[in-house]
């Protein structure tokens, strides 16, 4: 059965500095799908930036770089330029190709941002 | 593009009564998947339907049930609520099984 994990419960970072959220997952299958979410406290999850297992390169969004290490099955998020509007729960997730499809969620890491 | 609309968004119930949570997923968006959110278990899926049809099933008693609408609306069922089931109720929507999902603000259910 896959796994999702998150080591770090809580991160912070200051303001304009960069900080990285670490997610590392367990599976036996070779094409999958992870994901970055962010919730911040009015409760939407939002989906930050998403990584295909094929794709060699590095998926990036703005302020948001993933560091993909498919051998190590390793997925960490890099924030760069940090804002006080970053403050929120960070889930990685990690899901099929085929079959069922399921999303399976870390437990989550809470951002601080400190002005 | 409207996003994934939940409803309620807080309920109050009492241990014993059940509850109905309703999701209307984004416009044209087929799939649609329920989680249940605690601090102590994380996000944890419910189950998944497609064209009315549940496709996936969580490791959920048989007390929580859904079903999905013609139009993919999808509505939640709680029966013999218990003070456990205390939790956010998060669903999101996808164009279809397998795709990106999109997340719902909530429902946030207190058990008393």
């Amino acid at each position: 059965a896959q796994t999702v994990t998150q080591s770090q419960p809580e991160m912070s970072v200051q303001e304009a500095e960069t900080v990285t959220l670490s997610c590392t997952y367990d599976t036996s299958e070779s094409d999958y799908y992870l994901f970055w979410y962010k919730q911040p406290p009015s409760r939407q999850m939002i989906l930050v930036i998403r990584q295909e297992a094929y794709k060699q390169q590095n998926a990036t969004e703005n302020r948001f770089s993933v560091n993909f290490q498919k051998a190590a099955k390793s997925f960490s998020l890099k924030i760069s330029d940090s804002q006080l509007g970053d403050a929120a729960m960070y889930f990685c997730a990690y899901r099929t190709t085929s079959g069922t499809y399921k999303y399976i969620f870390g437990t989550g890491t809470r951002l601080k941002v400190l002005a | 593009k409207a996003g994934v609309t939940q409803t309620p968004r807080y309920l109050i119930k009492t241990r014993g009564q059940q509850v109905t949570l309703s999701c209307s997923p984004i416009s044209g968006h087929r799939s649609v998947s329920w989680y249940q959110q605690t601090p102590g278990q994380g996000l944890q899926f419910l189950f998944e339907y497609f064209s009315e049809t549940q496709r996936n099933k969580g490791n959920f008693p048989g007390r929580f049930s859904g079903r999905q609408f013609s139009n993919s609306r999808s509505e939640m069922n709680v029966s013999t609520l218990e003070l456990g089931d205390s939790a956010l109720y998060l669903c999101a929507s996808s164009l279809d099984p397998g795709k990106t999902q999109y997340f719902g603000p909530g429902t946030r259910l207190l058990v008393l």
